[in-house]
């Protein structure tokens, strides 16, 4: 399957600052990327698709000013959390698509706004 | 859109005996079901999955069986070891990107 990193893992910060999350597909050129939210003992829930060289699909009820999608290359994708708020903690995970349908998913990055 | 229902939200059982989560999908379209196992703070990783062309498939300890006229599928886990003890989704998915379901917690106690 398609190996995928994330980074950073863990992330703390201040209310009203701006957090960015990279997430590489180190083996395959993804045109897609996915971004999934989850908040602790629930579900993951699909926040964007990452589409490289045009702009992200965003969601119902997600915020496109607020998270930020940048799909420069075929190897990276950016999740920029602006003017984060302590709502805004959360476990964020990126994730690549395979051939056949699967998703192979980063470490994630757990965010804390505090 | 589609929707996937998941059955139980949280399961424990003794070492050596069988666990079986279920889920149900709204989307007669969704052609595509793959099961993660998630521990705690790490990713989902992808266990098994099985297309709508197949109506059961068993990988070792891991089986899930697929009744598409019920909309329904199931991940059975034999013989098992405390090292199962995670949060297991199912997922499903037709001409657009996968709906999860809300999870399961197993917990297989020594």
């Amino acid at each position: 399957g398609a190996v995928v990193s994330q980074h950073p893992s863990r992330v703390i910060c201040k209310s009203g600052t701006s957090v960015k999350i990279e997430c590489r597909s180190l083996d395959f050129q993804a045109t897609t990327m996915f971004w999934y939210r989850q908040f602790p003992k629930q579900s993951l829930m699909l926040m964007a698709t990452s589409n490289e060289g045009s702009k992200a699909t965003y969601e119902q009820g997600v915020e496109k000013d607020k998270f930020l999608i940048n799909h420069a290359s075929l190897t990276l994708s950016t999740l920029t959390v602006t003017s984060a708020h302590p709502e805004d903690s959360s476990f964020y995970i990126c994730s690549v698509g395979g051939r056949t349908g699967e998703l192979f998913f980063g470490e994630g990055s757990r965010l804390t706004v505090l | 859109g589609e929707n996937v229902e998941q059955h139980p939200s949280t399961l424990s059982v003794q070492e050596g005996d069988s666990a079986v989560i279920k889920c149900t999908y709204s989307d007669s379209a969704s052609n595509y079901f793959p099961w993660y196992k998630q521990e705690l703070g790490k990713r989902p990783q992808l266990i098994i999955d099985i297309r709508s062309n197949v109506g059961e498939k068993k990988d070792q300890r891991i089986a899930v069986t697929l009744n598409k006229t019920a909309k329904h599928f199931s991940l059975h886990i034999t013989e098992t070891q405390p090292e199962d003890s995670a949060v297991y989704f199912c997922a499903a998915s037709g001409y657009s990107t996968l709906t999860f379901g809300k999870g399961t917690m197993l917990l297989v106690s020594p």
